[in-house]
Parts: structure tokens; C-alpha cells; sequence
């Protein structure tokens, strides 16, 4: 089982639609989950972290944390084209020497 | 206040070869760590450095290394180069390290022929 699993994609939603982006993750001491967005030639960059159980909201963004589950989502309410993007989901592991873990990130497009 | 700087953007080499990267993190911050991105991979952790101090590093052969400066700025350095080294490689920066908030240069876009 890989450490952190997205599915890669493409995600295709109508814009103004909810995109719902989902992370799987193995190592059970986990303690912080973050998401990142990397468009298309760039670098990713930080839209959200959460460390608790439950729902984080900023914006249009949603972040929902199982860890009974080992489960991280991410909401996207309203997208928008702009939105378009890979989404990677990154957890900051417990043991070991790689102290972040990337998924492979999911690709969501938004369709006008 | 200035973002992560990389330089060079680009870079062409041959098999065997080595190669320096180089990293300015924003100013105050002192943790640096370097990824390699692949299409097939993804995005895999090279290693951190705080404070000129390597804290951690990944999975990677010992052909990769790296340092990190007084004033914070980071190099990493790729010996004999393999195909398999073309790769997006970029650094991050924030001020305690990966479990912080951390920025993203621009990448230095290896490729090795």
C-alpha cells in the first residue's frame, strides 16, 4: 500500500459545481495533513492544512480530516475555471527519516 | 517580501556528469528541503536542512547531497548523472521546517542526456 494515495484523474466538474478531491493515507501516527495546488508549469503552493478531526473551512475550500478512517478530503464549492489544477494531498508522517509524503495529486478540471 | 529563488531554471547535461543546484530561501527563514518531481513518481523528498544541519533525508542514492549556508541558502549537488535524474527539482523554505507552511521556488528543470 503506497503511503499517501490519490486517484490522478482528471477530475471533470461543471463550473459552479462542488469538486471533491480525496487522500488516503498508511501511516496511522499521522498528524498533519496538508493540501497543495500545482498548476500546470508551476510550483505547488500551500491552500490548506488541518491537524483535528472534523471540517476545516477557508473560502470556498473544505478540508475534512477521518483519522479513524485515514481519510483527508478537500471541497472545492463554486469551482471555477481557475481552479483547474493538480491537488496534492502531503501528510507529515510519524516515524521515519522522509518527514512529509506527497500523493501523486489529482488532476481536476473545471469545464465552463 | 521576496519568494524562494532557484537558479539555474534549466539545465542540459550528459550521463555521468555532475550538477549544482542552488536555493534562496525568503529571508528569515531557515529551513530548506529539496523534492524531485517525475510524472511517475511524483513529488519524493531529497532531504531538509535547518540551521546548516542536514535533519532528514529520503530514499535517494548517496549520489545525491547537499549543504546549506549561514545565511540560509541551499545547494544540492547530483553526481554521475543517470537518465533517470531528469527531473523537476525544487526547493522550499519556511521558518521551522516541513511541518510548517512551506513556499516553493520555481524548480530547476534537469534534464540529463
Amino acid at each position: 500500500q503506497k503511503e499517501v494515495e490519490q486517484n490522478s484523474g482528471p477530475l471533470s466538474v461543471p463550473e459552479g459545481a462542488i469538486a471533491s478531491l480525496n487522500c488516503t493515507y498508511s501511516d496511522r501516527g499521522s498528524q498533519s495533513f496538508f493540501w497543495y495546488r500545482q498548476y500546470s508549469g508551476k510550483s505547488p503552493e500551500l491552500i490548506m492544512f488541518i491537524y483535528s478531526n472534523g471540517d476545516k473551512e477557508d473560502g470556498r475550500f473544505t478540508a475534512q480530516l477521518n483519522k479513524a478512517s485515514q481519510y483527508v478530503s478537500l471541497l472545492i464549492r463554486d469551482s471555477q475555471p481557475s481552479d483547474s489544477a493538480t491537488y496534492l494531498c502531503a501528510v507529515i508522517r510519524n516515524s521515519g527519516n522522509t518527514p512529509l509524503v506527497f500523493g501523486k495529486g489529482t488532476r481536476l478540471s473545471v469545464i465552463a | 517580501k521576496a519568494g524562494v529563488t532557484q537558479t539555474p531554471r534549466y539545465l542540459i547535461k550528459t550521463r555521468g556528469q555532475q550538477v549544482t543546484l542552488s536555493c534562496s530561501p525568503i529571508s528569515g527563514h531557515r529551513s530548506v528541503s529539496w523534492y524531485q518531481q517525475t510524472p511517475g513518481q511524483g513529488l519524493q523528498f531529497l532531504f531538509e536542512y535547518f540551521s546548516e544541519t542536514q535533519r532528514n533525508k529520503g530514499n535517494f542514492p548517496g549520489r545525491f547531497s547537499g549543504r546549506q549556508f549561514s545565511n540560509s541558502r541551499s545547494e544540492m549537488n547530483v553526481s554521475t548523472l543517470e537518465l533517470g535524474d531528469s527531473a523537476l527539482y525544487l526547493c522550499a523554505s519556511s521558518l521551522t521546517g516541513p511541518e510548517d507552511t512551506q513556499y516553493f521556488g520555481p524548480g530547476t528543470r534537469l534534464t540529463v542526456l
